[in-house]
């Protein structure tokens, strides 16, 4: 089964446009998080998020907790910001352990 | 910024060694875990620690695995007996909170 669900699973966006990548979840959270891998492969926390929307430079997270669905978006997208784009939920019933979905990859043209 | 270090970034070893995999997570984290990534599929949870035992544990982390904070400091995964489909990234993170994980570099483990 899977706890979380992230759609497109693959996106190739030219430089300089609008990107969203979207995220749903069916356990009860404590905190929704996204995360960006590199091909190196590790692995960097971008937002956490209970509630609401956070902002950082280009990056945009935002939470529904009615609806279980996040979305994070990219302004202005760079070729630097292609990579694996991961959400993933903690849960207080399951010791806050973290639910993975299976990654958005993302390619930017120039 | 403090960061959680892993070493070794990669590791071979043969079917049936026994591998120990090492984390120093962030000085005053009270929260630690491991996590693997086989290649091409998704992040997934083996194990969480806290107060110095396991605190949740996936059907992953069977007996072949063990977890232990040996010096106050190391935060190790130990794999008893490595099996070919043992082969992946392991991540390993710490958390202040509850909520917020920092995670390592990830060793990639080889087995062959």
């Amino acid at each position: 089964k899977n706890e979380v669900e992230q759609s497109p699973q693959n996106l190739t966006a030219q430089e300089g446009e609008f990107i969203t990548i979207n995220c749903s979840y069916s356990v009860g959270i404590s905190a929704l998080h996204w995360l960006q891998q590199h091909p190196g492969g590790g692995i960097v926390s971008l937002f956490m998020l209970s509630s609401g929307k956070k902002k950082h430079g280009r990056l945009i997270a935002t939470i529904n907790i009615q609806e279980k669905h996040s979305s994070l978006h990219i302004t202005a997208s760079h070729p630097r910001d292609s990579a694996v784009y991961i959400c993933a939920v903690s849960s207080p019933n399951t010791g806050n352990q973290f639910y993975f979905g299976t990654g958005t990859s993302l390619t930017v043209i120039p | 910024e403090p960061e959680v270090t892993q070493t070794p970034s990669h590791q071979v070893t043969q079917m049936g060694q026994e591998v120990i995999l090492r984390c120093v997570p962030i000085s005053n984290h009270l929260y630690f875990y491991w996590y693997r990534q086989i290649l091409g599929q998704k992040v997934e949870f083996l194990v969480s620690f806290y107060n110095n035992e396991i605190s949740e544990k996936s059907e992953i982390f069977d007996d072949q695995f063990s977890v232990e904070r040996p010096d106050g400091s190391n935060f190790t995964l130990k794999i008893r007996s490595t099996k070919l489909e043992d082969s992946a990234m392991y991540f390993c993170a710490s958390a202040g909170t509850k909520y917020e994980q920092y995670f390592g570099p990830g060793t990639r483990l080889t087995v062959t």
